[in-house]
């Protein structure tokens, strides 16, 4: 089965810097690459996901690379604003299996003032 | 339009109680799905239904651990005989239709406590 693995585990950046965030995957066949963020004591929520036929997405201030020769995907938040301050989680299955979805163990950011 | 909701948001029971986790998917949705988060860790698959089917519960636990999904009412996680070892936060998500390219929406969790 798919194994995402997600760096750092913690990041610490000052307001108006950028932040990025990496994950790997093990399954080539794997073609759906969602980011999620979650706030403390609420559930996850979807805020971008890139397919395999693209090699970047972008939405605003984030944007999500991916590199599918090295399975890795990259999410890049720039000018951050202290409400940027909350977990994230890549998680990468193929399309058509959302049972099959594998989340990395999650990215902690804190965007200082 | 309301989303995901998730009840009770804290439950705590003592060891070998039973856990009942209530889940409304959002108003059109018909696919729902359970995922544990254990402390620091990401979510973990447990089960897929769509209405009074399971399609996918290769993620459950094969004792103690079932789920539901009636043709009325919310989707049930039920835990029979809780073991400290099932404290963890239980999320729910829903889809309007299968495909993992279809967003997942996701309620605010139901924080299980085993004494």
């Amino acid at each position: 089965g798919e194994n995402v693995e997600q760096h750092p585990s913690t990041l610490s950046v000052q307001e108006g810097d950028s932040a990025v965030i990496k994950c790997t995957y093990s399954d080539s066949a794997s073609n759906y690459f969602p980011w999620y963020k979650q706030e403390l004591g609420k559930g996850p929520q979807l805020i971008i996901d890139i397919r395999s036929n693209v090699g970047e997405k972008k939405d605003q201030r984030i944007a999500v690379t991916l590199n599918k020769t090295a399975k890795h995907f990259s999410l890049h938040i720039t000018e951050t604003q202290p409400e940027d301050s909350a977990v994230y989680f890549c998680a990468g299955t193929l399309t058509g299996t959302a049972s099959k979805l594998t989340f990395g163990t999650g990215t902690r950011l804190q965007v200082t003032l | 339009n309301a989303g995901v909701m998730q009840n009770p948001r804290h439950l705590v029971r003592r060891r070998g109680q039973e856990a009942r986790l209530r889940c409304s998917p959002m108003k059109g949705h018909s696919h729902v799905y359970w995922y544990r988060q254990l402390p620091e860790e990401g979510l973990k698959f447990m089960v897929y239904l769509q209405k009074e089917n399971i399609i996918d519960e290769s993620g459950m636990p094969k004792e103690r651990f079932s789920a539901e999904f009636p043709k009325e009412g919310p989707s049930i996680l039920r835990i029979q005989q809780v073991v400290r070892g099932d404290s963890a936060a239980y999320f729910c998500a829903s889809s309007p239709r299968a495909g993992a390219d279809e967003k997942l929406f996701f309620g605010s969790g139901t924080q299980l406590s085993v004494l």
